[in-house]
């Protein structure tokens, strides 16, 4: 069952700040998070592994709730490199291996 | 920095054409991933290698694609017949795993892909 993202797409202005969503119907092992920028291959930014671990990549964070069955992407203080698609990808728990890639959310920074 | 390599960047055909797609993993990495990626599907997993095994091909329509790894530096993604709606970028991605872990505790680095049109 694909991850679900919300929203499809935000646009902010640059040092503004976003919260990405990714909820899953199942129990998850853990949540991976993904940026691709157009025409790019994606990039790993993170893995959340335990329930309420949260991470740090630059001004990008993440936080997972296993309970919940969701993990949200923050990124505070947008740069314009900041731009790009946002994936996130769940692994199941009763899957040790099948990454699978929610729909994306698309990320505009204006200046 | 040590990256994914994929040939070719770009592939245009026609119908009906064999077309191989090739992946050079990260040297080290014992894990590689093929994915597609269209707009009405996003990405999809098509095939998962461990230490140069198939564990996983349930992604693939099996007719006409298949993914193989001769050797630890090479891996491929053939389809015959081509399709017009095989249309997509195929990314290779690969991973290190160790002993007795799952691999999804691990990041994984995707190549540039291949942007295939079949006409």
């Amino acid at each position: 069952q694909q991850p679900v993202q919300s929203p499809q797409a935000v646009i902010l202005r640059e040092g503004e700040d976003a919260v990405i969503n990714c909820s899953s119907s199942k129990a998850l092992y853990s949540v991976h998070w993904y940026r691709q920028k157009h025409g790019e291959a994606p990039v790993f930014l993170m893995i959340l592994l335990k329930g309420g671990e949260q991470k740090g990549h630059e001004k990008i964070s993440a936080s997972f709730n296993e309970k919940k069955q969701q993990s949200s992407l923050y990124l505070t203080a947008s740069q314009l490199s900041y731009s790009g698609t946002y994936f996130c990808g769940t692994v199941p728990r009763d899957s040790s291996y099948k990454l699978i890639f929610g729909s994306g959310t698309r990320l505009l920074v204006r200046p | 920095d040590a990256r994914v390599t994929q040939t070719p960047r770009h592939k245009v055909t026609e119908m009906g054409q064999e077309v191989t797609m090739r992946c050079q993993p990260i040297l080290g990495h014992n894990t590689v991933f093929w994915y597609r990626q269209t707009m009405m599907q996003g990405l999809e997993l098509l095939a998962y290698f461990r230490n140069r095994a198939p564990l996983d091909d349930s992604g693939m329509p099996k007719d006409r694609f298949s993914a193989e790894m001769p050797d630890a530096t090479l891996a491929t993604l053939k389809i015959q017949p081509s399709e017009p709606r095989d249309s997509a970028v195929y990314f290779c991605a690969s991973g290190l795993v160790r002993d007795g872990q799952p691999y999804s505790n691990q990041p994984q680095h995707f190549g540039d892909g291949t942007r295939l049109s079949i006409l």
